[in-house]
């Protein structure tokens, strides 16, 4: 079975602060996913990266994929309330055939004005 | 507008009732899929759809029971279900069944009394 454990759980920091928050697996993955999910609606996608060692940036957050494709991260710069949510990392299929995604249980950000 | 629209929002059922919930995608997406989320776990894939064909059943008691009428529509029936059912379901989509990519709808807020 495939795990993604998420660091950490929760985050509370304030406006203009930076922030890492980390998705790990003992497992490879043929993509990763982050997405964010606010309150009372579904989950967004942000970001897919594919390649072992890639980094995608969107605005304020950096997004890396490890060498390995085991793991990835998650940094926001100057960090502002709208970025307040909870992030999910959710890791590609691996098999052939196989359309399952493997979600962590996320990080639950909140930025206090 | 996400693209993915579920109803109800919310729903309140007792354990001998039955009712349905809705997804309709207007993405010309190939693959629907049921989610369920509950607190302090992973998202938990349900069924997957790939051209209205049921690709995978991850071990869901037979008191949930999808219907997958056209690539554009996705049903789930449910009948007796037990407080411990009561979650947040959500329906994704995504073009091919790889899962990359997903697009979710805001969710039905589903609570068993």
């Amino acid at each position: 079975t495939q795990l993604l454990e998420q660091s950490p759980q929760f985050l509370s920091i304030q406006e203009g602060e930076n922030l890492t928050v980390y998705c790990n697996s003992s497992s490879v993955f043929s993509s990763l996913q982050w997405y964010r999910q606010e309150p009372g609606e579904g989950p967004v996608l942000l970001v897919t990266v594919v390649t072992g060692g890639e980094v995608k940036k969107l605005k304020r957050l950096t997004f890396q994929f490890g060498d390995a494709r085991k793991d990835s991260s998650l940094h926001i710069t100057a960090a502002q309330p709208g970025d307040t949510g909870l992030y999910l990392c959710a890791g590609g299929p691996s098999g052939a055939g196989s359309y399952q995604l493997t979600f962590g249980k996320g990080t639950k950000l909140s930025v206090i004005p | 507008e996400t693209g993915v629209t579920q109803t109800p929002r919310h729903l309140v059922m007792g354990m001998t009732n039955k009712k349905s919930l809705k997804c309709e995608q207007h993405l010309g997406h190939n693959a629907m899929y049921w989610y369920k989320q509950s607190a302090k776990k992973p998202l938990e894939l349900m069924f997957v759809y790939n051209f209205k064909e049921q690709t995978e059943n991850n071990s869901v008691p037979s008191r949930f029971s999808p219907e997958c009428p056209n690539s554009s529509h996705l049903f789930l029936h449910l009948h007796t279900l037990q407080p411990e059912d009561s979650a947040l379901y959500l329906c994704a989509s995504s073009q091919g069944g790889t899962g990359i990519g997903y697009t979710f709808g805001s969710g039905t807020r589903l609570t068993v009394v």
